[in-house]
């Protein structure tokens, strides 16, 4: 059964450093979600990809995230620089345009010491 | 703005009970609502969504739009329920803005 892929699934990292998170959506799903989980807290929308394109980035810290899809298919999450609230786990989710269902990877669980 | 609330952080309860799991909303319009479900150590997925009407693994959930709440029941746990429970809502609107807004979680512990 195909699954969503994300790597690496722990990161730990210092504070001000540069940190990068990786998804493989569910091959034919063009809608990709990154959301951040903080210990405690459900999902929280981060940024929506329609194929290559940003729907929503609303929630994004823009000053030091920043998300791309260059083909419309794999997606990277980047943190620069990171900083100590940001420890949480990222999550990727992917769905095909037509179903609501999304479909969850494993996640990346970040510590920012 | 939509909001997902569940009241309970903790729910314990005893094989061969009943379980419900509250979940209230606020959204101007009628949304979609959905229950997800992580069991330990595995990926956070979909349990059941108000739009099937399904029971699945014995649950059921019912959209009651007067009180603005999506409870999910089970008239008998089981060990195996053991797991965290997520309600989630999507606006009603869809198209391709298929946007969830979580609840902060209930663990229900199942004790034999």
């Amino acid at each position: 059964e195909a699954e969503v892929a994300q790597s690496p699934r722990y990161k730990i990292t210092e504070k001000s450093q540069a940190v990068a998170f990786w998804c493989d959506p569910i091959s034919g799903h063009a809608t990709l979600y990154w959301y951040r989980q903080i210990l405690g807290q459900g999902p929280e929308l981060l940024v929506q990809f329609q194929d290559e394109s940003v729907v929503d980035d609303s929630q994004l810290p823009k000053d030091r995230f920043s998300a791309e899809r260059l083909k419309g298919v794999d997606s990277t999450l980047k943190i620069q620089p990171a900083e100590l609230g940001d420890s949480a786990m990222y999550l990727c989710a992917t769905t095909q345009g037509s179903n609501n269902e999304q479909f969850f990877g494993p996640g990346t669980r970040l510590t920012v010491l | 703005a939509q909001r997902v609330t569940q009241p309970e952080k903790l729910l314990s309860v005893f094989k061969g009970a009943p379980v419900e799991l509250k979940c209230n909303y606020s959204y101007s319009g009628s949304p979609e609502l959905f229950w997800y479900v992580q069991y330990s150590r595995q990926r956070l997925q979909l349990l059941l969504r108000h739009i099937s009407r399904e029971s699945i693994k014995g649950f059921t959930a019912d959209l009651n739009k007067g009180e603005t709440s999506f409870h999910l029941k089970k008239p008998f746990a089981q060990e195996e329920d053991s797991a965290m429970y997520y309600c989630a809502l999507m606006p009603g609107s869809g198209g391709s803005n298929y946007k969830l807004t979580f609840g902060k979680g209930t663990l229900l512990t199942v004790n034999p």
